[in-house]
């Protein structure tokens, strides 16, 4: 069965560093997201991307993040100045098409010290 | 803004009888409901779907139920087995014509009994 996937699984940094995150979503999905889960909380939403472009954002995603399609299989996700609140599980995910589940990859834990 | 509520953190159940993890939500616009069970290191996994233009829908031992005017929904899982143990998320979106993104509750821990 398809997978998205994501890489690294884990990626520790210093604060005020950018990262990059990784994403291949499954190849004939047309909408790709970002969420985080700070550990203990909610899977929370950062932002959605579909037809070149960011659909929908939330509060999280502020100046310091973007999210590129720079080919026809990745989608990133980079944070330019990272913070320690930024430590978390951060999941990609697609969707082919309205009112189908959201496809998960297995996460990027980033740790910010 | 809790727009998605589990009320129950953890669940315990006897392996073999019926688990019933349950879900509120606030936003009476939401009008796609899905349920996800995630181990750890691991993403979220889909199991089950509902919209809002029905009140039940079944797939093998999972069920889930929706009442619209409660706004509330539940995931029964008979019978439970061991491989069931995970946290399950309740996750809810509304329409946007197809960009609509998931709001997810805070999880329910459900542990199998052998």
């Amino acid at each position: 069965e398809p997978e998205v996937t994501q890489t690294p699984s884990h990626q520790v940094t210093q604060m005020g560093q950018e990262v990059i995150l990784r994403c291949v979503p499954i190849s004939n999905h047309l909408y790709f997201y970002w969420y985080r889960q700070i550990l203990g909380q909610k899977v929370e939403f950062l932002v959605s991307f579909y037809n070149n472009e960011i659909s929908e954002k939330s509060e999280i995603f502020d100046d310091q993040f973007s999210v590129e399609r720079p080919d026809g299989s990745n989608f990133t996700l980079k944070i330019r100045s990272t913070k320690l609140e930024d430590s978390a599980m951060y999941f990609c995910a697609s969707r082919d098409r309205a009112y189908s589940p959201l496809h998960f990859g297995n996460g990027t834990r980033l740790t910010v010290t | 803004d809790q727009q998605v509520k589990q009320n129950s953190p953890s669940l315990s159940v006897q392996e073999g009888r019926i688990s019933i993890l349950n879900c509120d939500y606030t936003n009476s616009m939401f009008d796609y409901f899905l349920w996800y069970k995630k181990y750890p290191a691991e993403g979220p996994t889909f199991l089950i779907s509902i919209s809002s233009i029905k009140d039940k829908n079944e797939d093998g031992r999972f069920t889930v139920f929706l009442n619209k005017s409660a706004k509330h929904l539940s995931l029964h899982i008979v019978p439970s087995q061991p491989g069931d143990s995970a946290v399950y998320f309740c996750a809810a979106s509304g329409t946007n014509f197809g960009n609509e993104k998931l709001t997810f509750g805070t999880g329910t821990r459900l542990t199998i009994i052998p």
